[in-house]
């Protein structure tokens, strides 16, 4: 089956840029999509099909997918940005969801 | 305004069953697919199953297949998870979500950009 790998935590000063990566075996070739989810709420779209961000989400959320390698970006860290992200894609070879076991992101 | 609202969970003795439910409202329900998703305590995001728009496919996680069951009536605008065999393991807060259909490979199984809020359920003696 297919396995997306993310770091557990990940870490950013207030203003600065964190990356939260996602890897699979040539992910390249498949739509990402990302989910930032809050202490006690439903998990929330922040970007689909790599680099595409919905409607309400800030400019400071930017994304890419290459190689074996996605990529979540949040430029100029906010305390508000602190949340587990999940990347996410939907693998044809099996018909199934996959999820990557998240990343905490601190904002400190 | 999209909503998802489940309902069914509670607190039931392993091998027990119960039925999972999700009234949607604010869109075009016969349109799109829907998922159900776990999250164990503590724990991260787990997909269970989703189904086809017309409901005529159905897919599992390899946790679940042979004991769970999605299903759903575009008359009620509304999607069925029924839980068998349910193991502590089952613990989790299941969340219902509306798919996007894929625009790249034209399937009904894009990004999830709605979500409920979930309903607790708790397999224990």
């Amino acid at each position: 089956s297919y396995v997306l790998t993310q770091p557990p935590s990940v870490s950013v000063a207030p203003g600065k840029t964190a990356r939260i990566t996602c890897g699979g075996n040539n992910i390249g070739s498949k739509s990402v999509h990302w989910y930032q989810q809050k202490p006690g709420q439903a998990p929330v779209l922040v970007m689909h099909y790599d680099n595409d961000r919905p409607s309400g989400i800030p400019e400071r959320f930017s994304g890419s997918n290459s190689g074996n390698t996605a990529t979540l970006t949040i430029s100029g860290g906010e305390g508000g940005d602190e949340a587990d992200y999940y990347c996410q894609v939907w693998d044809g070879s099996t018909d199934h969801v996959v999820f990557g076991g998240g990343t905490k992101l601190t904002v400190l | 305004e999209v909503q998802l609202l489940e309902s069914g969970g509670g607190l039931i003795q392993p091998g027990g069953s119960l039925r999972l439910s999700c009234a949607a409202s604010g869109f075009t329900f016969s349109t799109f697919a829907m998922t159900w998703v776990r999250q164990a305590p503590g724990k991260g995001l787990e997909w269970v199953s989703s189904i086809s728009n017309i409901g005529d496919s159905t897919h599992y996680g390899d946790s679940v297949k042979g004991r769970f069951t999605i299903s759903r009536d575009n008359s009620k605008n509304t999607v069925y998870l029924q839980m068998n065999s349910l193991r502590a393991e089952d613990t989790a807060v299941y969340y219902c979500a509306k798919m996007a259909w894929d625009i790249i490979l034209i399937i009904p199984y894009g990004q999830l950009d709605y979500w409920g809020q979930g309903t607790r359920v708790t397999v224990s003696s």
